[in-house]
């Protein structure tokens, strides 16, 4: 399978608690993206990396958020002290990328990483 | 930044029913419009995408036309099956970004029924 992956599927975790996510995403993919989408709701953009250079982040990622890609290939999401306000679906999505500015690469999305703070 | 509304669901239809999703947007300039689809316990797919005026994505008998005076994009299937039931976004990038990072509907569910 050469999609786009993430570990683990689920995470339960209690208030205050770290969690970090994995995505692996499609081999020779030089972008690397972070949404959140809650129920009922579309993606969310967080975070963006070509890669191991994050070169975007929303405001939504607050400092308990931090993301990494440090060889250029897998990414990590980490979350500190989690808060059940965190609770959502983390998703990661990989593309080409083009140089010289904006086109319309299709982002391959993983299945996602479901996360619940209790 | 660019933004899109789409239409709330559910949306139930009977299997072979003709569908339609509205998808409005606000953009600056002309960017690149995506349907993506969302089946149960799975990740977003790209449907189909229009990248300039005029121009209609089409894929799996789902279409889209990319209608600037009207800055719509909405999404039709001329007859549905059950396979379809899905939740379904419309997308665009976010702004001139050269990331590419995209902004995407609140997400319309799809019901058919046999």
């Amino acid at each position: 399978d050469t999609g786009v992956s993430q570990n683990p599927r689920h995470k339960i975790t209690k208030r205050g608690q770290n969690v970090t996510f994995r995505c692996d995403p499609i081999s020779e993919h030089n972008r690397l993206y972070w949404y959140r989408q809650t129920l009922g709701q579309g993606p969310e953009f967080l975070t963006y990396f070509q890669n191991e250079a994050q070169l975007e982040k929303s405001r939504l990622l607050s400092d308990r958020f931090s993301a990494e890609r440090p060889k250029g290939s897998f990414s990590t999401l980490e979350i500190q002290r989690t808060e059940q306000g965190d609770s959502a679906m983390y998703l990661c999505a990989s593309s080409l990328g083009a140089s010289g500015g904006a086109t319309s690469r299709e982002q391959f999305f993983g299945p996602g990483t479901r996360l619940t703070v209790l | 930044g660019n933004s899109v509304t789409q239409m709330e669901g559910p949306v139930t239809l009977s299997e072979e029913a003709f569908l339609t999703i509205n998808c409005t947007y606000t953009a600056t300039g002309y960017p690149s419009l995506f349907w993506y689809v969302q089946y149960p316990g799975e990740g977003l797919q790209l449907l189909l995408k229009a990248t300039k005026a005029d121009d209609k994505g089409s894929n799996k008998g789902f279409e889209a036309t990319y209608r600037k005076e009207t800055t719509s994009f909405h999404l039709e299937k001329g007859s549905v099956q059950v396979s379809d039931s899905a939740v379904y976004f419309c997308a665009l990038p976010r702004g001139n970004n050269a990331g590419n990072m995209l902004t995407f509907g609140g997400g319309t569910r799809l019901m058919v029924k046999p």
